[in-house]
């Protein structure tokens, strides 16, 4: 079974700082997809970013970037130039490749503030 | 239209009422799913529809009855619920192409209060 970890259950910066949230999971399979998404308070649910396995660019998406290596199994989200609107749980996810319905694993999720 | 839609957004119930949620995308999604959420912790899935059959049911008690009318709706009946089930119910819905995961768009939830 997959399992996802993220080691920082909290999280605060200041405004305009660059932030890494870190990301750890387990698997026995080759091809899969890692995600972040980020949960603002009282807000719905949003897909930050996407990596699949097979690719060795790390995937970007504005001010949002990740790290991902594969051997260690790491998948960390950089966010740079961090805004108030950043605030929100951040959740790492897995899902592995095959056919039709897979089950996104989640990670604990970690509580990153912004401060002005 | 990228929006998954949920109502109501706050529902109190006693554990001897019966009460449904609801779930709409107009996006031509054919998978859609329910979640369960407590405070501070990740969403844990329910269950799964694919192309409108029930492809998923993880080990859900049967007070949690899906149902999925068409392609674009999905509903939770709750019945007999007890306290511990008060969470934020959300909804998703996704693609469905074989060996291609495609991302889940979710809904706002539903907040759920037991008494």
């Amino acid at each position: 079974a997959q399992t996802v970890t993220q080691s920082q259950p909290e999280m605060s910066v200041q405004e305009a700082e660059t932030v890494t949230l870190s990301c750890t999971y387990d698997t026995s399979e080759n091809n899969y997809y890692l995600f972040w998404y980020k949960q603002p308070p009282s807000r719905q649910m949003i897909l930050v970013i996407r990596q699949e396995a097979y690719k060795q660019q790390n995937a970007t998406e504005n001010r949002f970037s990740v790290n991902f290596q594969k051997a260690a199994k790491s998948f960390s989200l950089k966010i740079s130039d961090s805004q108030l609107g950043d605030t929100a749980m951040y959740f790492c996810a897995f899902m592995r490749e095959g056919r039709w319905i897979q089950k996104l694993v989640f990670g604990q999720g970690t509580r990153l503030t912004i401060n002005p | 239209d990228t929006e998954v839609t949920q109502t109501p957004k706050h529902l109190v119930m006693g554990m001897t009422n019966k009460k449904s949620l609801k779930c709409e995308q107009h996006m031509g999604h054919r998978a859609m799913y329910w979640y369960k959420q407590k405070a501070k912790k990740p969403p844990e899935l329910m269950f799964v529809y694919s192309y409108e059959k029930l492809s998923i049911n993880e080990s859900v008690p049967s007070r949690f009855s899906p149902e999925c009318p068409n392609s674009s709706l999905l509903n939770l009946h709750l019945h007999a619920l007890q306290p511990e089930d008060s969470a934020l119910y959300l909804c998703a819905s996704s693609q469905v192409l074989a060996d291609k995961p495609y991302e889940q768009y979710f809904g706002p939830g539903t907040r759920l209060t037991v008494t």
